[in-house]
């Protein structure tokens, strides 16, 4: 079965650092895998997903994350924090068939000014 | 498309009655999800439909807990009686395709909380 663990529960950057934040998967097979946001009070809506094209996955808001099967990771990184990416951030695996998604259990990111 | 639409978005109620959440997924959409969020569990998976039939309830917490699709375009979520640790967000998500494990759309939410 697979699983997702994102190390840290909340992360604190200054404005203007590098944001990255971690998650690994386990897959017995080649996932598919997903990055979300929520901002307070809302749902969660997509950033960006890996689905076996290009191993570099640009999403909205200058985030990406990229594919390293070797390490098996899908690390979501920004060059530059803004205080508006202040939100909680859930990395999530599937697989093809009848499998729902499986989401980590979120990294709160904090943005100082 | 307007996007999964949840209600009620706040319900407070006292312990012992009944609560129903609502979804309308997004059109053709086949596949629909309830999960419930609390700091302390985080995300949890209840129960999901795949072209309105149940597939998997095994997230569902008590017997006091039912979902039901009764067509394409309409779920509902039913705690009786209703108990304070229910207390919770209650998102429904949907998605299309064959696969199950593909790009999931949420709603808002229904903030639940049980005095």
């Amino acid at each position: 079965a697979q699983s997702v663990t994102q190390l840290g529960s909340h992360v604190s950057v200054s404005e203007g650092a590098l944001v990255l934040l971690r998650c690994n998967y386990s897959s017995s097979v080649p996932p598919y895998l997903f990055w979300y946001v929520q901002y307070p009070n809302q749902g969660l809506q997509l950033l960006l997903k890996y689905t076996s094209a290009a191993t570099l996955v640009k999403g909205i808001n200058g985030f990406e994350a990229e594919f390293k099967k070797s390490e098996t990771s899908f690390h979501l990184t920004k060059p530059s924090a803004h205080m508006s990416d202040a939100a909680e951030y859930f990395c999530a695996v599937g697989l093809s068939g009848n499998t729902p998604l499986v989401f980590g259990k979120g990294t709160r990111l904090s943005v100082i000014a | 498309d307007a996007g999964v639409i949840q209600s009620p978005r706040h319900e407070v109620t006292e312990m012992g009655q009944e609560v129903t959440l609502r979804c309308k997924p997004i059109s053709g959409h086949n596949s629909l999800f309830w999960y419930r969020q609390t700091m302390m569990r985080g995300l949890e998976l209840l129960i999901y439909f795949n072209n309105n039939v149940p597939i998997d309830d095994s997230g569902m917490p008590e017997d006091r807990f039912s979902a039901k699709m009764p067509n394409a375009s309409f779920s509902t979520l039913k705690i009786q009686p209703s108990e304070p640790r229910d207390s919770a967000v209650y998102f429904c998500a949907s998605s299309s395709g064959t696969s199950v494990a593909g790009e999931l759309f949420f709603g808002e939410g229904s903030r639940l909380t049980v005095l």
